[in-house]
């Protein structure tokens, strides 16, 4: 079966302050994807960005940067000088390729909370 | 272009009732999935359909089903409710394959008195 382990629930900081979320997942498939998703408080899951299992390669989106590594089976989430409007809670999700595993399976999500 | 879009937004309801949500994915998107989301579960998969098949099942009792229409649209349809079911219920739209992103809708706000 598939685990998502998001072993922080609450993180509060101050603005601009640098912030990693953790995730660490569990699967048996050799293919499968990772995703992060932020919820604000209106309730809809956003999309952050998409990894499949054959790309470790790190990406930086503005503030936003992700670290694969498989070695660890870890895809943490940095926010660099993070703002008060990155207040949200943030899912990290695993999706197998085929069968049951194809099933998008959530973590339990990180309450983030940024202080003006 | 439309996102998904879920109705109705709030819901009330007692137990033993039934109720049913609506959802219309992305224009295109031909797959559909449901979520149930509680303070103590988290996000949890219900189901999901493509092509008006159901293409996997999460581990709820039979009394959550679902269907998907011709058109793309899907509903889930929750019968003799439960207190425990008092949930946020999120659909997500995506193209064909496996590996695309899911776009979610706002959500249904169910609650069970």
């Amino acid at each position: 079966a598939q685990k998502v382990t998001q072993a922080q629930t609450e993180i509060s900081v101050v603005e601009k302050e640098d912030v990693t979320l953790d995730c660490v997942y569990e699967t048996r498939d050799t293919t499968y994807y990772l995703f992060w998703y932020k919820q604000p408080p209106s309730g809809e899951l956003v999309f952050l960005i998409r990894r499949n299992s054959f790309d470790e390669q790190n990406e930086i989106s503005g503030r936003y940067s992700w670290n694969f590594q498989k070695s660890t089976s870890s895809f943490n989430f940095t926010i660099t000088a993070s703002q008060v409007v990155d207040s949200a809670v943030y899912f990290c999700a695993l999706r197998g390729y085929t069968g049951a595993n194809s099933k998008l399976t959530f973590g339990k999500g990180i309450t983030l909370s940024v202080r003006p | 272009k439309a996102g998904v879009t879920q109705t109705p937004r709030y819901l009330i309801k007692t137990r033993g009732q039934q109720v049913t949500l609506s959802c219309s994915p992305i224009s295109g998107h031909r797959s559909v999935s449901w979520y149930q989301q509680t303070p103590g579960q988290g996000l949890q998969f219900l189901f999901e359909y493509f092509s008006e098949t159901q293409r996997n099942k999460g581990n709820f009792p039979g009394r959550f089903s679902g269907r998907q229409f011709s058109n793309s649209r899907s509903e889930m349809n929750v019968s003799t409710l439960e207190l425990g079911d008092s949930a946020l219920y999120l659909c997500a739209s995506s193209g064909t394959t496996t590996n695309e992103k899911l776009f979610f809708g706002s959500g249904t706000q169910l609650s069970v008195l």
